[in-house]
């Protein structure tokens, strides 16, 4: 059992690119969640999904869509990458929105030039 | 506004030595406090959770502490080990049917041999 993966693990992206970072579960959790994580800021909620089909934004979702077809999947796009952009970005999952763990992925690093 | 301040920043103990994390919430209403280990390039990984009517929990040489009327919690780390060495982040979740969680910017835990 993997768990939680994502890809790629690191990116170097042309401002202006459209980018998409790959999250997938295998744990059947129903909820998905898409962060940011910044040096001196706490991770920030990008968007999050319920359950497959529906989606909602977070704390910080300019920029940035999501998409959730499958139970397994929950993909990020940044259809215009920005060089705020730059981040470590986390996918998590949860058996549920109320539960009370998220299990996050390894991270991908995202630089926009 | 809701904010999770961690204190110290950063800590440098010798191997072998406890140390205690500190985390201050203003989150309301309050449904659940955890906190996170997460290694350099990785993931954060749960520690322990705790509700309001939690005073301690413990989990191997982690033992969190809880105080839900001065709105603070600690985490203390016993006979640190050099695999200790990681970000600790305090996340307070947010009740009534909320569930936002509120993240820390970490405490950045090194252990010298």
């Amino acid at each position: 059992i993997a768990g939680i993966t994502q890809a790629p693990t690191s990116q170097i992206l042309a401002a202006g690119r459209r980018m998409t970072l790959r999250c997938t579960q295998d744990m059947r959790h129903n909820a998905m969640y898409w962060y940011r994580q910044d040096l001196g800021l706490g991770l920030r909620l990008i968007h999050y999904s319920n359950t497959a089909g529906t989606t909602g934004k977070g704390e910080v979702p300019d920029g940035y869509s999501v998409s959730r077809a499958n139970t397994d999947d929950f993909p990020l796009t940044l259809a215009s990458a920005v060089p705020s952009q730059t981040s470590v970005y986390f996918c998590a999952s949860s058996e549920d929105i109320r539960s009370d763990t998220q299990y996050f992925g390894p991270g991908t690093r995202l630089t926009v030039l | 506004k809701n904010q999770v301040e961690q204190s110290p920043q950063s800590l440098i103990i010798l191997e072998g030595k406890n140390c205690t994390l500190q985390c201050n919430y203003t989150v309301s209403p309050f449904s659940n406090l955890r906190w996170y280990k997460q290694d350099t390039g990785r993931g954060p990984v749960s520690l322990t959770i705790m509700t309001f009517s939690e005073n301690t929990k413990s989990n191997g040489r982690y033992t969190a502490t809880l105080d839900a009327d001065t709105k603070q919690s600690s985490l203390h780390i016993t006979a640190s080990q050099l695999s200790d060495s990681a970000s600790y982040i305090c996340v307070v979740s947010q009740g009534g049917g909320n569930e936002k969680l509120t993240f820390g910017t970490g405490t950045r835990l090194t252990i010298i041999p």
